[in-house]
C-alpha cells in the first residue's frame, strides 16, 4: 500500500511557540489530506481537509488562524501549530486520499506526539 | 484542557480466545468499507477491507462480516495474541466522503 510519513514524531516544545508538522505521500500524490487530532483513549477527531493548490477546510471548532495548514505540493502538507499553550498538546495525524485508488482510500501517517510545556 | 473526543469502547479477551469487534454504520450506500488497527503512540494501519457486495472476507486470523440489512459491520481476530491489543476502528466510504467509526479498545489478558 501507499506510505505516508510524518516529521517530526515527536516535539516538545515552550509555551507561546510555533511548531510545524510535515505530512508527506512517498509513492503517491495526493490532492487531498487530512489531518487529525487524538487524545489518549480518544476517538480520531477531524480537524481540516488540506486541498493542493487550495485553501484547507476546517471542521466547526477548530481555528484556522491557531492551525495554520498548507498544501504546497502534491506530496507535502504542513500543519503549523501557532503560539502553542499546553492544551494543544496532543497526538496529530494525518492521511493522504490516493487520487487513483479504487474505492478514495485514506493512508495514515505514523503521528506526530506533540508536547507543549 | 480537557480532552474531547468520544471515548472508546472496551473490550478485554483472554489470549487465545477469539474477539469480535462491532462497527455500526450508517450510510447505506457506502460501497466499501476498510477496518484499521492503532496500536498505542501510531498511525492507524489497514487490515482488512470489505466491499458492499460481499458479506464475509477472510484474512489471516482476520475475518471482516458485512450486514447490510442492519448496516453492521463485524471484525473477528482468531486465536487473539497479545500483539493484537490496540484500537479498532472501521471506515465507510461513498463517493469522496470518508467516515470513521469511534472504535474499540482491545486488550488480550495473557
Amino acid at each position: 500500500g501507499a506510505v505516508v510519513s510524518q516529521h517530526p514524531s515527536r516535539v516538545i516544545c515552550k509555551s507561546g511557540t510555533s511548531v510545524k508538522i510535515e505530512c508527506r505521500s512517498l509513492d503517491f500524490q495526493a490532492t487531498t489530506m487530512f489531518w487529525y487530532r487524538q487524545f489518549p483513549k480518544k476517538s480520531l477527531m477531524l480537524m481540516a481537509t488540506s486541498n493542493e493548490g487550495s485553501k484547507a477546510t476546517y471542521e466547526q471548532g477548530v481555528e484556522k488562524d491557531k492551525f495554520l495548514i498548507n498544501h504546497a505540493s502534491l506530496t507535502l502538507s504542513t500543519l503549523t501549530v501557532t503560539s502553542a499553550h499546553p492544551e494543544d498538546s496532543s497526538f496529530y495525524i494525518c492521511s493522504a486520499r490516493d487520487p487513483w485508488g479504487t474505492y478514495n482510500e485514506q493512508f495514515f501517517g505514523p503521528g506526530t506526539r506533540l508536547t507543549v510545556l | 484542557g480537557e480532552s474531547v473526543g468520544l471515548h472508546l469502547p472496551t473490550l478485554s479477551v483472554q489470549e487465545g480466545d477469539n474477539s469480535i469487534i462491532n462497527c455500526a454504520y450508517s450510510n447505506s450506500a457506502s460501497d466499501y468499507f476498510i477496518w484499521y488497527k492503532q496500536e498505542s503512540g501510531k498511525g492507524p494501519q489497514f487490515i482488512i477491507d470489505i466491499r458492499s457486495n460481499m458479506d464475509k472476507r477472510q484474512g489471516q486470523r482476520v475475518t471482516v462480516l458485512l450486514n447490510k440489512t442492519v448496516k453492521h459491520l463485524s471484525l473477528q481476530i482468531a486465536a487473539t495474541q497479545p500483539g493484537d491489543s490496540a484500537v479498532y476502528f472501521c471506515a465507510e466510504i461513498f463517493g469522496n466522503q470518508f467516515y470513521f467509526g469511534t472504535g474499540t479498545s482491545l486488550t488480550v489478558i495473557p
